[in-house]
């Protein structure tokens, strides 16, 4: 089974704090994702990237940034937390074009 | 528990019925589709997926079905379980760079089993 674990389930910090959210997986996907989640708009995405230090701006990427050095991990670094960045967020995995594996989530409140 | 989307389109369905959950997508050019299930507070979880050159595909308890004409999918999920309540949502490709498929979502259906 394809396992994807994400480093918290609820942060919160404070404005201004820089944050991290790390993604691991372990079925040696080329790809990873990040998403945002919020009520009445569905999954929206952030970066992704197709390799080793590869990225790509996904559909919502201010004031987001990604780091991928090894295949397994996908970093999202919020270099300045603000209030309107307050979500759930979500990483996910897949093995070429086939369908996207996600984690469980991990809850971000910004206050 | 946790809401993923407030406002969600619900279909009641009674234990043991078989349920029918639509979408309709948006690019007539997506090649792939996939649904997903999501229960409260947990990731996205992959159900089931079919590509553009099939009209149906089948899993465990649960159907797919395409229809490009319209461009309409359909979950069809037999003999609907407690455990089947949750939000699902269809995904279609948009677009590929490299390998990797930009999925659109959509917001999703939440379907509540009653006993």
């Amino acid at each position: 089974d394809v396992k994807v674990t994400q480093s918290s389930r609820y942060l919160v910090k404070r404005t201004g704090e820089k944050v991290f959210l790390e993604c691991v997986q372990d079925m040696d996907h080329e790809n990873m994702f990040w998403y945002r989640q919020d009520p009445g708009l569905g999954l929206r995405l952030i970066y992704f990237s197709y390799d080793v230090k590869m990225k790509e701006k996904g559909d919502i990427p201010e004031g987001y940034s990604v780091s991928r050095e090894k295949k397994e991990r996908f970093s999202l670094i919020l270099e300045s937390a603000s209030t309107n960045q307050t979500s759930m967020y979500l990483c996910a995995s897949s093995f070429r074009d086939l369908g996207q594996y996600f984690g469980p989530g991990t809850r971000l409140t910004v206050t | 528990g946790e809401s993923v989307g407030l406002h969600l389109p619900t279909l009641s369905v009674q234990e043991g019925d078989n349920s029918i959950i639509n979408c309709a997508y948006s690019n007539s050019a997506s090649d792939y589709f996939i649904w997903y299930k999501q229960e409260s507070g947990k990731g996205p979880q992959f159900i089931i997926d079919i590509r553009s050159n099939m009209d149906k595909r089948q899993g465990q308890r649960v159907t797919v079905l395409l229809n490009k004409t319209v461009k309409h999918l359909s979950l069809q999920i037999a003999a609907t379980q407690p455990g089947d309540s949750a939000v699902y949502f269809c995904a279609e490709n948009k677009a590929r760079t490299g390998t990797a498929s930009k999925l659109t979502f959509g917001t999703g259906t939440r379907l509540q089993v009653t006993l």
